[in-house]
């Protein structure tokens, strides 16, 4: 089956180091994303692993370990603005094509300050 | 350019009929895909086109529903003898190619209320 785990909720300090576990079980795999998504918003893209290792863009750096079927996605100086929830997303492959994508159900971060 | 558009943004109908929701592409993306939001939960997969193709319909939880690309730009999501069920948000999106990353943009939503 398919199943996509991460913590429902966390809370993090506004300035310091957040990071989000996300563990997935997939009968295929294509690439691993990580979304943010503020209430009442679309998702937004935030970041793409395929290859195991480190991925940094800015103030967000997202890891893959494809032999674990693990990946976590780190938020470094916490900013208010960064209250939201976090989708971590396994696109599938079907007959070949690269396609859908399968949710975890989200990790709603609350920063305080 | 514009993003993905989606309408109406908010739909309440009664249980029992029939609705028609909008999604408009980023222009020049060939993939556009249908998902579903309920509350506190991801998205979850309905349907992807690619072209004028429905290339996975493995997510759509019913005959009820049913999706259509005839131009392999704007697709419409059919939902027919709504129930109390339905009720979610509908997300559409699009990517410009499968691979490589080809993250898909997402549109705003609709939200629809089954009464």
């Amino acid at each position: 089956g398919q199943n996509i785990d991460q913590p429902t909720e966390m809370t993090a300090t506004e300035g310091a180091i957040v990071q989000i576990n996300c563990t997935y079980q997939t009968s295929g795999f294509n690439g691993l994303f990580w979304y943010q998504q503020h209430a009442g918003e679309a998702p937004t893209f935030l970041s793409y692993n395929v290859l195991d290792g480190l991925e940094e863009k800015g103030r967000f750096s997202s890891f893959l370990s494809r032999s674990k079927g693990y990946s976590y996605l780190l938020l470094k100086e916490l900013q208010m603005k960064d209250s939201a929830s976090y989708l971590c997303a396994v696109r599938d492959r079907y007959g070949g094509a690269t396609n859908k994508l399968i949710f975890g159900t989200g990790t709603l971060l609350a920063v305080q300050p | 350019g514009a993003g993905v558009s989606q309408t109406p943004s908010n739909k309440v109908t009664e249980k029992g009929k029939y609705v028609e929701l909008r999604c408009d592409p980023i222009s020049g993306h060939t993939a556009l895909y249908w998902y579903r939001q309920s509350l506190g939960q991801g998205p979850e997969f309905l349907i992807y086109f690619q072209g004028t193709g429905a290339a996975d319909d493995s997510g759509l939880p019913n005959d009820r529903f049913f999706a259509v690309r005839p131009e392999g730009s704007v697709s419409t999501l059919k939902i027919q003898r709504t129930e109390r069920g339905d009720s979610a948000v509908y997300l559409c999106a699009s990517s410009l190619t499968r691979q490589g990353a080809g993250e898909q943009f997402f549109g705003p939503g609709t939200r629809l209320t089954v009464l």
